[in-house]
């Protein structure tokens, strides 16, 4: 099955940094989307995003499905951005998603 | 997208006993699934719950242990039966919003099993 691989695991910035979050995948995908969990287990839509670029405020997302990678940036972070970023794809015809272990991100006022 | 509540939204209970918990969805839909997500772990897929058919159980769930059900076409619930602590986790519901493929959650039942 399908391999999803996050990087890194855990990231510790100043608020007001810019950070990028890596989501590898090994094989082709039908659905990537971007999960934020925040500290009271949330789990918070960011970004749906099987291929191309996309912005939502201070938060973009990449994909290049070719090369099987995705990318988060956030910039100019807030302490309210702590949590833990998952990103998830659905490779197959089941409508299951398959996901990545997570980059636990903590931002220090 | 779509709004979705669980119930209860945390409980403490002791081994050997049941808990059922509920999941709604301000829309109609046809795919609704459960996590579990245990201490500072991914999330891990129980069972896929289509409405007018039994539930598929991912590798390591069975339906003694998690019994589904899905009436209708914005409700299931999920029993976790006969408690251990080792059923100590989060659990989770989805849906996939079948104009958009997108899947979102609720807020998750936040289970300690004593």
């Amino acid at each position: 099955g399908i391999q999803v691989e996050q990087s890194p695991p855990d990231l510790i910035l100043q608020e007001g940094a810019n950070s990028t979050l890596r989501c590898n995948f090994s094989d082709s995908v039908n659905n990537l989307q971007w999960f934020h969990q925040n500290p009271w287990g949330q789990l918070i839509n960011l970004f749906y995003i099987p291929s191309g670029t996309k912005q939502n405020g201070r938060l973009s997302a990449t994909t290049v499905a070719t090369e099987r990678y995705s990318l988060l940036y956030i910039s100019s972070s807030q302490t309210t951005d702590s949590g833990v970023y998952f990103c998830a794809v659905e490779g197959g015809s089941n409508y299951q998603l398959i996901w990545g272990a997570g980059t636990k991100l903590i931002i220090k006022p | 997208s779509a709004v979705i509540s669980q119930k209860p939204s945390r409980d403490i209970c002791q081994r050997g006993t049941s808990l059922t918990i509920q999941c709604q969805v301000d829309s109609q839909v046809t795919m609704m699934f459960w996590y579990r997500q245990q201490p500072g772990q991914s999330l891990t897929l129980i069972a896929t719950a289509n409405q007018g058919s039994e539930a598929t159980y991912e590798s390591g769930f069975v339906i003694d242990k998690f019994p589904i059900s899905r009436p209708n076409l914005t409700f299931s619930t999920l029993t976790v039966s006969n408690m251990s602590p080792e059923d100590s986790s989060i659990y989770l519901c989805s849906v996939d919003l079948w104009d958009s493929n997108e899947q979102y959650f609720g807020p998750g039942t936040r289970l300690t099993v004593t």
